[in-house]
């Protein structure tokens, strides 16, 4: 089955740790993207990637980073400078940077 | 700037009642517009979308036009059911100018749907 996975599901994490998100896709997609949505508002663009090796800051991207070494793979590091790293974070992809996007089911970040 | 608004919920329904979910948008150039649908503790979904004006997206019984004159893309179900109940998010594609275009999509804030048998 092709599709878009995202692991862990639900993630806890002591306040001042870095914590990674996967992000991964087989449907062979060039473009990636995270975005964070907190209860009551709309999602909102944290970095994108157009092709490997190439990533851009989107909206709200103090306190986050990422790396796109394969295709297939976008992962997401929550910093410690990150002021309010508990939300839902969801990664999407697009066939090319300007196709339909789809979702991953994503990744609840709880920080204690 | 681009940006979406919806109409705030919760919208709550009997089921078999017709749905209207109002979204409207603001724009420059000619923007995609999407419905997306988010079940509880999801990702998003695509429901449907519509890329040019009087474009009608069409999905699991659900509908909207994109109305460029009034600049809206409003969702309706004629007969909605229980399993209907989620999350529903308009959004349009707004441009990211980086070494060509890049599709930033733009989300209203989501208007949650409660269907009661």
């Amino acid at each position: 089955d092709g599709g878009i996975t995202q692991s862990p599901k639900y993630l806890f994490r002591k306040e001042g740790q870095n914590v990674t998100l996967s992000c991964e896709q087989n449907l062979n997609h060039d473009a990636m993207y995270w975005y964070r949505q907190d209860p009551g508002q709309g999602l909102r663009l944290i970095y994108y990637s157009q092709i490997v090796n190439d990533f851009q800051k989107g909206d709200i991207a103090e306190g986050y980073s990422v790396s796109r070494e394969k295709k297939e793979s976008f992962p997401l590091t929550v910093t410690s400078a990150q002021k309010n790293p508990t939300a839902f974070y969801l990664c999407a992809s697009s066939p090319r940077p300007m196709d339909t996007q789809y979702f991953g089911p994503g990744t609840r970040l709880t920080v204690l | 700037g681009n940006s979406v608004t919806q109409m705030e919920g919760p919208v709550t329904l009997s089921e078999e009642a017709f749905l209207t979910i109002n979204c409207t948008y603001t724009a420059t150039g000619y923007p995609s517009l999407f419905w997306y649908v988010q079940y509880p503790g999801e990702g998003l979904q695509l429901l449907l979308k519509a890329t040019k004006a009087d474009d009608k997206g069409s999905n699991k019984g659900f509908e909207a036009t994109y109305r460029k004159e009034t600049t809206s893309f409003h969702l309706e179900k004629g007969s909605v059911q229980v399993s209907d109940s989620a999350v529903y998010f308009c959004a349009l594609s707004g441009w990211m100018n980086y070494g060509g275009a890049t599709n930033k999509l733009i989300f209203g804030t989501g208007t949650l749907l409660a269907v009661q048998p």
